[in-house]
């Protein structure tokens, strides 16, 4: 099972700063099959990145991902006061288990 | 639009069993793998396993293999997951989530909460 650990645990930016995510797996995860997910209290995941770098539909411009084999990012160019919530990434390659990191909480400075 | 519609918070007490329902629209059913992911208060994300709307087939995560069954019934567009032996653990948030096109978990399901009580 590869295990994915995000760090910070907690980010603490203004808004209009640039915030950088790191998940770091425990084996190489294959054809970049990393996805980054968005949550807010209360809410369901929401898909922002997948295959690494792909931005799902709907997604601004201000998320990137970027990486490749055990270390991905996700990069926030300019925070806005929506953007404040928990992150996950997750690995789905060809076969399961599919896992998640354990999140990293991104709140307002 | 795809939309996946998940039923009604459950009470329930330890050693019963709680099925949940996942109802999809706005796609074929049988185009895509149903997830099933679970979420303790204020915790992180647990994947729990997959059900092939298409074959039926399942892939379970090991920590629940032998106490869950994803089930399918496609005349209704809907995905079952059934949780056995319940426990005060199990007292989460239960999502569906469908795949995208590469295996993405680019839809999800509203949750369902499952409180597990004496």
């Amino acid at each position: 099972e590869i295990v994915l650990t995000q760090s910070p645990g907690t980010l603490s930016l203004s808004p209009g700063e640039r915030a950088t995510l790191s998940c770091r797996a425990s084996q190489s995860v294959s054809s970049s099959y990393l996805a980054w997910y968005q949550q807010k209290a209360g809410q369901a995941p929401r898909l922002l990145i997948y295959g690494a770098s792909s931005r799902a539909t709907g997604i601004p411009d201000r998320f990137s991902g970027s990486g490749s084999g055990t270390d991905f990012t996700l990069t926030i160019s300019r925070l806005e006061p929506e953007d404040f919530a928990v992150y996950y990434c997750q690995q789905y390659g060809s076969s399961p288990p599919y896992t998640f990191g354990q999140g990293t909480k991104l709140e307002i400075k | 639009q795809v939309q996946l519609v998940q039923s009604g918070a459950e009470v329930k007490k330890p050693g019963a069993s709680v099925k949940v329902s996942c109802k999809a629209s706005g796609y074929t059913f049988t185009g895509y793998y149903i997830h099933w992911v679970r979420q303790a208060p204020g915790q992180g994300l647990e994947w729990m396993g997959r059900v092939n709307p298409n074959s039926g087939g399942t892939n379970y995560a090991q920590k629940f293999q032998g106490r869950v069954t994803m089930t399918r019934d496609t005349s209704i567009s809907t995905a079952y997951m059934e949780l056995n032996r319940l426990r005060s653990d199990d007292t989460v948030v239960y999502y569906c989530a469908r795949s995208g096109d590469f295996g993405e978990f680019y839809y999800w399901g509203q949750g369902t909460l499952v409180t597990v009580s004496s």
